[in-house]
């Protein structure tokens, strides 16, 4: 199985700062066919569902803010808010959805500074 | 626009079963991966399982801690999934998610319902 570790558990940031969450899996998750990672990012507010919010990596859903953008490729990934907004308190999640069972890293708190 | 909406959670005793809807709209229902994920109170996202499409003939497959005890099925009809969740325990109180992957020559991440509650309690 495939295990995600994001880091760091929590993070304070100022209002229009960047934020950066990392996550790491312990196999690669590039699909060698199609040369795609299968790894997203998830934005979870309280009592609301999970919102997909970047996938293959680095590609942003229809809809989501620009300052949003997620880097990395095979194990490491990266992803970057370029300036907080107060909406953007949330909880984040990565995943990958390369092989079955869908593993989630273990999610990343978010709150202004 | 995906549109998943659940239904059928709920209060069950310990041992007892329970079947959960997703109801399914704004995409090509028979085309999808059809999963649930849990979320328990004040903790993080846990895969429960998939069931895929006709061209995979509908496999199947589970998390540990659930294999045995849930099942997952689906109505290309009536654009409906379901999870049959039996032998509950206490453990398996959550909110439970159903979520899709479309396949336009790739499969997409995970686009999301509101969540059902399931409280296993006596």
């Amino acid at each position: 199985d495939i295990v995600m570790a994001q880091s760091p558990d929590s993070l304070a940031v100022s209002l229009g700062e960047r934020a950066t969450i990392n996550c790491k899996s312990s196999q690669s998750v590039l699909y060698s066919s199609n040369n795609r990672d299968y790894l997203a990012w998830y934005q979870q507010k309280p009592g609301q569902p999970p919102r997909l919010l970047i996938y293959w990596a680095s590609t942003r859903e229809s809809g989501v803010p620009d300052r949003f953008s997620g880097s990395g490729s095979g194990t490491d990934f990266t992803l970057t808010i370029s300036s907080l907004q107060a909406e953007d308190v949330a909880v984040y999640y990565c995943q990958q959805y390369y092989t079955a069972p869908y593993s989630f890293g273990q999610g990343t708190k978010l709150e202004i500074k | 626009e995906v549109q998943l909406v659940e239904s059928g959670g709920g209060l069950v005793q310990p041992g007892g079963s329970l079947k959960l809807s997703c109801s399914a709209s704004g995409f090509r229902f028979s085309d999808s991966a059809m999963h649930w994920v849990r979320q328990a109170s004040g903790k993080g996202l846990e895969w429960v399982g998939r069931i895929g499409h006709k061209p995979s003939d509908y496999e199947t497959v589970y998390a540990a801690s659930v294999q045995g005890r849930f099942s997952i099925s689906r109505d290309d009809l009536e654009n409906t999934a379901y999870l049959q969740m039996n032998s509950l325990r206490k453990e398996d109180t959550a909110v439970y998610y159903c979520s899709t992957q479309t396949y336009s020559g790739f499969w997409s991440a995970f686009y999301w319902g509101q969540g059902a509650q399931v409280i296993v309690s006596s």
